[in-house]
């Protein structure tokens, strides 16, 4: 089955660190941009950032561009979102999702075709 | 980077058509693309490329577009569809950018 599983919910206090995870399956990960979307509680969708995990490639949204860090590892066919230091600002729920566009082939343009379920993410002191 | 203009809600009686719209000046430059989310859930793509519908979204939703504007067209409307719509589109750059949304009431 073609999926996105990403990890659980996080509570977390202002300053800390995190990274959430996006495990990919059902599809050559490598080969596929996948990015991180946020929305805050009751607000719309805010694109952060797109990563290619064959060579890391990496577009970041000026809205978000060194708040937050994009990796992936196609050896284990997961992406990752990584804070250093959290803000309260930071709570929101965070979905991963590809586009199945590349080189080769891009029959549905630059849609996310598929998303992962969201990680909720609170930081609260 | 731009905005995309939605209404931020509307109400439909069942079986009526629901057309939202999105504008902005980019689109007649750029494919826009269509999102369903419902309470709770992940978004959904429901149309691709201005028009374009994925296998398994029911025929009642279409889409169009017309100079600055965008519209997702669901025509006979059921109960099921009560949930919030995102248009989407890009930039040169290869950025993304979401519309503000539209909560339809059914």
């Amino acid at each position: 089955e073609v999926q996105l599983v990403q990890s659980g919910a996080e509570v977390k206090k202002p300053g800390e660190s995190l990274k959430i995870s996006c495990k990919a399956s059902g599809y050559n990960f490598a080969t596929y941009w996948i990015g991180w979307v946020r929305q805050t509680p009751g607000k719309g969708l805010e694109w952060m950032g797109i990563i290619f995990p064959d060579d890391s490639d990496t577009r970041d949204s000026p809205s978000f561009q060194g708040q937050v860090t994009l990796s992936a590892d196609k050896s284990i066919n997961t992406a990752y979102l990584q804070w250093h230091s959290l803000k309260a600002s930071d709570t929101a729920m965070y979905y991963c999702a590809t586009t199945f566009c590349n080189s080769s082939t891009c029959s549905t343009g630059n849609a996310f075709d598929l998303w992962g379920q969201g990680t909720l993410v609170t930081v609260s002191s | 980077s731009y905005e995309l203009t939605q209404p931020p809600s509307m109400s439909v009686s069942p079986g009526q058509t629901a057309r939202i719209t999105c504008s902005a000046d980019v689109l007649p430059k750029q494919f826009a693309y269509w999102y369903q989310q419902k309470p709770g859930q992940a978004p959904v793509l429901i149309i691709y490329k201005d028009t374009e519908r994925p296998s398994g979204v029911p025929e009642r939703f279409s889409g169009s577009s017309s100079g600055a504007t965008v519209t997702l067209t669901i025509s006979g409307v059921q109960a099921e569809d009560e949930a919030d719509y995102y248009c989407q589109s890009g930039d040169s750059s290869g950025a993304y950018v979401f519309g503000t949304g539209t909560k339809v009431t059914v």
